[in-house]
């Protein structure tokens, strides 16, 4: 079975700061990536994905991925954080072509920003 | 907003009830997502429906079940209740085909 590892459990950075959360996963196969956003109190919301071609994908609000095979990682990042993006950062992975799963989460990353 | 609905959006309940959650997809997504987010075990996948079918299994206790309509809403039963089935219940919906999933609000649930 597949797992998600997110190294950063909690961090906490001033505005204007890059920013870089660590993802890495555990499958032999191909696999499609997320990153989902959970503003405190709000639902999760998907921030960008990766499905193949480009490794370097680029979602909403600045941020940005890059996905690593070698390394099986797949790290978020934004060049300038502002306050609003205090949240809980969530990196998952469903397998691709499997068709049928759930999508398996890492146990997420809450970002503070100091402004 | 996402265009996924779930209600209700808390749910207070004593150990050993019932009780049912329910949820409707965004207009045209056939696959309905539950998943449980706790403070111990974080998000986690129970199970999925499609098209009225289930299609897929996750950590899903057998106290547990869901169903989808044919209208393609779905409801999570969760029964017998224990302390630590409290947490944030999550649905989430996808197109056909699609491997991105969006989420509900959630239905909070505290089991007293």
């Amino acid at each position: 079975a597949q797992s998600v590892s997110q190294h950063n459990h909690h961090v906490i950075l001033s505005e204007a700061a890059s920013l870089e959360l660590g993802c890495n996963y555990s499958y032999g196969g191909t696999v499609n990536l997320f990153w989902y956003v959970q503003y405190p109190g709000q639902h999760l919301q998907l921030l960008l994905k990766y499905f193949s071609g480009d490794p370097l994908v680029k979602g909403i609000k600045g941020f940005e991925a890059e996905f690593i095979k070698s390394k099986f990682s797949f790290n978020l990042r934004k060049p300038s954080v502002q306050w609003s993006d205090t949240a809980e950062y969530f990196c998952a992975v469903i397998i691709s072509g499997g068709g049928a799963d759930g999508l398996t989460f890492g146990k997420g990353t809450h970002l503070i920003i100091q402004p | 907003d996402s265009g996924v609905t779930q209600t209700p959006k808390h749910l207070i309940t004593a150990t050993g009830q019932r009780v049912t959650l329910r949820c409707s997809p965004r207009s045209g997504d056939l696959s309905v997502y539950w998943y449980q987010q706790s403070l111990d075990q974080g998000l986690q996948f129970l199970i999925q429906y499609y098209n009225g079918e289930e299609r897929a299994k996750g950590n899903i206790l057998e106290r547990f079940s869901a169903q989808q309509f044919p209208d393609l809403h779905s409801e999570l039963n969760l029964s017998s209740l224990e302390l630590g089935d409290s947490a944030l219940y999550f649905c989430a919906s996808s197109a056909a085909g699609a491997y991105e999933q969006y989420f509900g609000p959630g239905t909070r649930l505290t089991v007293t």
